[in-house]
């Protein structure tokens, strides 16, 4: 059981660039989370999931995009990369969305812009 | 606003006991989590607390008190493997989780 897998691993790209970060879980969670974690500051949730078909926007989700199109998948885009969105990005999933569900990360993705 | 606030490093000695705190302020409150992350890992669950009082887990505790927007991560036998970053994160009343930016801490032989 792989849990959560992101790819890829890492990446160069240069600015204008676009790009689409995958995620993919095997564990059946309604609930799936981007973030992006910046030396010195938290995690700070870019867009989310609650279900299948749903999207919502979280705390910094300008210059990104996400879609929700089956349970296991939920890419994140970058549209026309610009060095700011360098960073390390996490996808995340919980059996629901609320109190006590505990979110389950991937290895994430460490993206450089350049 | 929304702010989480915890010690930006902390060092202890293998075989003692140290007390990581977090205190915070935000819109709503749904629950408080723990979270363990290695160097260039991903973060892993440790706690929740939702009501006051301490939650005790083998080796580590977790205290809550919401009256006073305070928590702490308290961890026992310090191993040398307990060198890490400890995130604590509120649920806020979107459901979304406001997270700290980690204490990193350093274990001692």
């Amino acid at each position: 059981i792989a849990g959560i897998t992101q790819a890829p691993t890492s990446q160069i790209l240069a600015a204008g660039r676009r790009m689409t970060l995958r995620c993919t879980q095997d564990m059946r969670h309604n609930a799936m989370y981007w973030y992006r974690q910046d030396l010195g500051l938290g995690l700070r949730l870019i867009h989310y999931s609650n279900t299948a078909g749903t999207t919502g926007k979280g705390e910094v989700p300008d210059g990104y995009s996400v879609s929700r199109a089956n349970t296991d998948d939920f890419p994140l885009t970058l549209a026309s990369a610009v060095p700011s969105q360098t960073s390390v990005y996490f996808c995340a999933s919980s059996a629901g969305q609320g109190s006590s569900y505990e979110q389950y990360f991937g290895p994430g993705t460490r993206l450089t812009v350049t | 606003g929304q702010n989480i606030d915890q010690p930006t490093e902390m060092t202890a000695t293998e075989g003692a006991i140290v007390q990581i705190n977090c205190t915070y302020q935000t819109s709503g409150f749904n629950g408080l989590f723990w979270y363990q992350q290695h160097a260039g890992e991903a973060p892993t669950f440790l706690s929740y607390n939702v009501l006051d009082g301490l939650e005790e887990k083998g080796r580590f505790s977790s205290f809550l008190s919401r009256s006073k927007g305070y928590s702490y991560l308290l961890l026992k036998e310090l191993q040398m493997k307990d060198s890490a970053s400890y995130l604590c994160a509120v649920e806020d009343s979107n459901y979304q989780l406001i997270w700290g930016a980690g204490t990193k801490l350093i274990i001692k032989p």
